[in-house]
Order: C-alpha cells, then sequence, then structure tokens
C-alpha cells in the first residue's frame, strides 16, 4: 500500500496569513495532484507536478514536487476565506491508480 | 463538454439493502474509477474500469462491484448493506487511466 501523508490534518488561520501543507510518502510517484474539495461536492484538480523539483505557481498558490519525486508541498500566500476547504494529494504510480492523501482541512477567518 | 455526473446525488437505505449507483463521465473518456470516502479513512480507491473491463481494484469486500457499459457511463453496486458503508461515493473520469482525473458531484450514501 502506497500511503500518503499530509500535515496539518486541520488548519485554521486568519485571512492574510500564509501557510503550508506538506504530502509525504515513502513512494516515488510518476506524478502528483492537488485538489481542492468543498463540502458536499466532488475534489476539484488544482495541479500536476511531475518532474522532480518542479515548482508551479497557481496565483496565490505555489507548488513544489520534491526531488526524489516522494513528498510535495502547497504553499499560500494571504490566504482569503474563500481558500477554504479540503486540500488533497493524490500520487500516480502509473498502475492506473491513484493515491490519495489523509487530507488537510483548512478554515480562513476574515 | 459537460462534467460528470453521478446519481442519484443523495440516498437513504437500511441495513441489508443494496445499492446501485451511476457515474456518466465526461464525453470521450473512457475511464472511470470509483471512490469512497469517509470522515475517518478519506479517499479510498475502489475500481477503475477501462472499454469496459476492470482494470484495477483496491482493498474492498465482494460486496463492492461495479460494471462499465460500451458508452463508457459506469454503475457501482453495493449489496448487503452495512452502516459502515455510509460515505461519499466519488466517481472519477480520464481519457485513459493515467492522466488527470475529473470528479463528479459525488453521491452521498447514508445506511440506517
Amino acid at each position: 500500500t502506497q500511503l500518503l501523508e499530509q500535515s496539518p490534518q486541520f488548519l485554521s488561520i486568519q485571512e492574510g496569513e500564509n501557510l503550508t501543507v506538506y504530502c509525504n510518502s515513502s513512494s516515488v510517484f510518476s506524478s502528483l495532484q492537488w485538489y481542492r474539495q468543498e463540502p458536499g461536492e466532488g475534489p476539484v484538480l488544482l495541479v500536476t507536478v511531475v518532474t522532480g523539483g518542479e515548482v508551479k505557481k497557481l496565483k496565490r498558490l505555489t507548488f513544489q514536487f520534491g526531488d526524489a519525486r516522494k513528498d510535495s508541498s502547497l504553499h499560500i500566500t494571504a490566504a482569503q476565506p474563500g481558500d477554504t476547504g479540503l486540500y488533497l494529494c493524490a500520487g500516480d504510480d502509473t498502475g492506473n491508480q491513484f493515491y490519495f492523501g489523509t487530507g488537510t482541512s483548512l478554515t480562513v477567518i476574515p | 463538454k459537460a462534467g460528470v455526473t453521478q446519481t442519484p446525488r443523495y440516498l437513504i437505505k437500511t441495513r441489508g439493502q443494496q445499492v446501485t449507483l451511476s457515474c456518466s463521465p465526461i464525453s470521450g473518456h473512457r475511464s472511470v474509477s470509483w471512490y469512497q470516502q469517509t470522515p475517518g479513512q478519506g479517499l479510498q480507491f475502489l475500481f477503475e474500469y477501462f472499454s469496459e473491463t476492470q482494470r484495477n481494484k483496491g482493498n474492498f469486500p465482494g460486496r463492492f462491484s461495479g460494471r462499465q457499459f460500451s458508452n463508457s457511463r459506469s454503475e457501482m453496486n453495493v449489496s448487503t448493506l452495512e452502516l459502515g458503508d455510509s460515505a461519499l461515493y466519488l466517481c472519477a473520469s480520464s481519457f485513459q487511466g493515467q492522466e488527470t482525473q475529473y470528479f463528479g458531484p459525488g453521491t452521498r450514501l447514508l445506511v440506517l
């Protein structure tokens, strides 16, 4: 079983603060994806990273894939209430199966 | 393009009953994966279908089964429902299975 551990599990911050969410595994993945899920809805893809060391920016969100392709981080600058949700990382092992992380529930307080 | 659709959105069943959930993938997508999401276990992979064949299976009992039709629509069935089967069931589609997955809104199943 390929396990993806996310930390922290819960995060509650004030609007305007910065935060980082981590996704770690002992397994190597060919690609890693980050999703955000809002209550009652399915996860929505934010980004896919495929190259070790890759950094992608999406407005205030910065995603990094570890050099060894075993870990990833998501950094949010100046968080806004609209960033509230469950953040999930998922690794692709090229076996037609995605392994999802344990999730980080983020609440941004106005 | 229309997104992934799932029906029904909400379902209430009692223990021992069976249930069938439906998923229509994005047009042109041939891979459909099913996941179970619960607060305690997170998102867990059930199975993946590609061109009407089950290509991959997660670690769930045989009460959970699925199928895919020639138009790529997929159904999953849970027989002899247990209280622990209460969850959000999500399906995701992709073109061939190894690329970006697009999720539907899910079916929330409550077993009483």
